[in-house]
């Protein structure tokens, strides 16, 4: 079964400052998804970067890159620029995709506490 | 364009009795996913319908059962309610049977069993 690992339980950064948040994944696929999601106080999950496993290329949106290593089934979020607007829990999640059958499934991390300073 | 729509938002229900938590998907959306998130065990898959078909279930017990209906919207009941049972659960849609859109989530409903 796939696992996600996020060993930060919290983290803090200065407004303005970068942050890197990390996640390790274990899984015998070769192709998959990797998610980050944040969830404020609302509770809402929200989407912030989708990594494919087949492109080598990392992803970015905006403020937010990730650093993908699929050897290393690692896939760290970075923050750039933190607003105190980034305060939230972050989940790394796994998205299998072997068989066709196995969308909607994710598979999610502890999650990370990310506070941010004014 | 309206997001994921859960309801109700809260839920106090009392230990054996069952409750129906609803989610309707943005509209277009095919395939709704279910998940309990609680302070211990974190997020956990509940299961994920699409066009009306369950095609995964999560590692839960029979109580727990969904089902969608041909306008996608999706329903999920706990029956026999257990003190454990008390979680947010999150409910996210997307459009097609693919991760492209990754999966878009409802604010979730907080239900408290006493």
């Amino acid at each position: 079964a796939q696992t996600v690992t996020q060993s930060q339980p919290e983290m803090s950064v200065q407004e303005a400052e970068t942050v890197t948040l990390s996640c390790t994944y274990d899984t015998s696929e070769s192709d998959y998804y990797l998610f980050w999601y944040k969830q404020p106080p609302s509770r809402q999950m929200i989407l912030v970067i989708r990594q494919e496993a087949y492109k080598q290329q990392n992803a970015t949106e905006n403020r937010f890159s990730v650093n993908f290593q699929k050897a290393a089934k690692s896939f760290s979020l970075k923050i750039s620029d933190s607003q105190l607007g980034d305060a939230a829990m972050y989940f790394c999640a796994y998205g299998p995709t072997a068989g066709g059958t196995s969308y909607g499934k994710l598979t999610f991390g502890q999650g990370t506490i990310l506070t941010v300073h004014p | 364009k309206a997001g994921v729509t859960q309801t109700p938002r809260y839920l106090i229900k009392t230990r054996g009795q069952q409750v129906t938590l609803s989610c309707s998907p943005i509209s277009g959306h095919r395939s709704v996913s279910w998940y309990q998130q609680t302070p211990g065990q974190g997020l956990q898959f509940l299961f994920e319908y699409f066009s009306e078909t369950q095609r995964n279930k999560g590692n839960f017990p029979g109580r727990f059962s969904g089902r969608q209906f041909s306008n996608s919207r999706s329903e999920m009941n706990v029956s026999t309610l257990e003190l454990g049972d008390s979680a947010l659960y999150l409910c996210a849609s997307s459009p097609r049977a693919d991760y492209d859109y990754g999966y878009t989530f409802g604010s979730g409903t907080r239900l408290t069993v006493v």
